[in-house]
């Protein structure tokens, strides 16, 4: 199985912040990296698929990049909405594996 | 607009089965496969598998191998997943979401409300 991880577990920001989350797999994924959004008691959301192509909606301080093991996703100017935990998920090979999770707390 | 409705909580016991099913609409139910997603308590998402609504073909994930049954009635348009010889590790929240296959990848675009699952004895 390939294995996904997230890099910080927890990051700490304040509104206005840029920050970046880090996710590696354990061997290539090409471009199929999915990142989502979850709050609390919520289902997750889907922010963006093939590691930068954002979903209709999601506001574009919202960015991916990266292809093969490494992959990045960067929120350029933190909103209060933005306080959440991310997961990314290579969807290359069976099982689609996810990320342990990166949460985003308020600083 | 696309809804996946799941059915609610249930608690069982261990060594019980849990039956959790996903109510779809508001697109063809055929054209797109269903995957379930697995949350413990405080823990991350785990994929358990996927189903092909077109004729029930699954892909499973090698952990719940021979303990989970993924199934469709395409009358109703509702996707169903069966858990069998719960333990407690299986208290979780269990999701359902849709495989948006664009012809070059795949991404989980709608996800269900999820449904708790609850094991004690």
């Amino acid at each position: 199985d390939i294995q996904m991880t997230q890099s910080p577990s927890t990051v700490f920001a304040s509104v206005g912040d840029r920050v970046t989350i880090t996710c590696r797999a354990s061997q290539s994924v090409n471009l199929w990296v999915t990142w989502y959004q979850q709050k609390p008691g919520k289902a997750p959301k889907f922010l963006m698929w093939k590691a930068s192509s954002l979903d209709s909606g999601v506001p574009s301080r919202f960015s991916g990049s990266g292809s093969g093991t490494e992959f990045t996703l960067t929120i350029s100017s933190l909103q209060p909405d933005d306080f959440a935990t991310y997961y990314c998920q290579q969807c290359h090979s069976y099982p689609y594996t996810f990320g342990q999770g990166t949460k985003l707390e308020i600083k | 607009q696309v809804q996946l409705v799941q059915s609610g909580a249930e608690v069982k016991k261990p060594g019980a089965s849990v039956k959790v099913s996903c109510k779809t609409s508001g697109y063809t139910f055929t054209n797109y496969w269903m995957h379930w997603i697995h949350q413990a308590p405080g823990q991350g998402l785990e994929w358990m598998g996927m189903i092909n609504p077109t004729n029930g073909g699954t892909i499973y994930a090698q952990k719940f191998q021979g303990r989970v049954a993924m199934t469709r009635d395409t009358s109703t348009s509702t996707l169903y997943m069966e858990l069998s010889s719960l333990r407690s590790e299986d208290t979780a929240v269990y999701y359902c979401a849709r495989d948006h296959y664009s012809g070059s990848g795949t991404y989980l675009d709608y996800w269900g409300q999820g449904t708790l699952v609850t094991v004690s004895s």
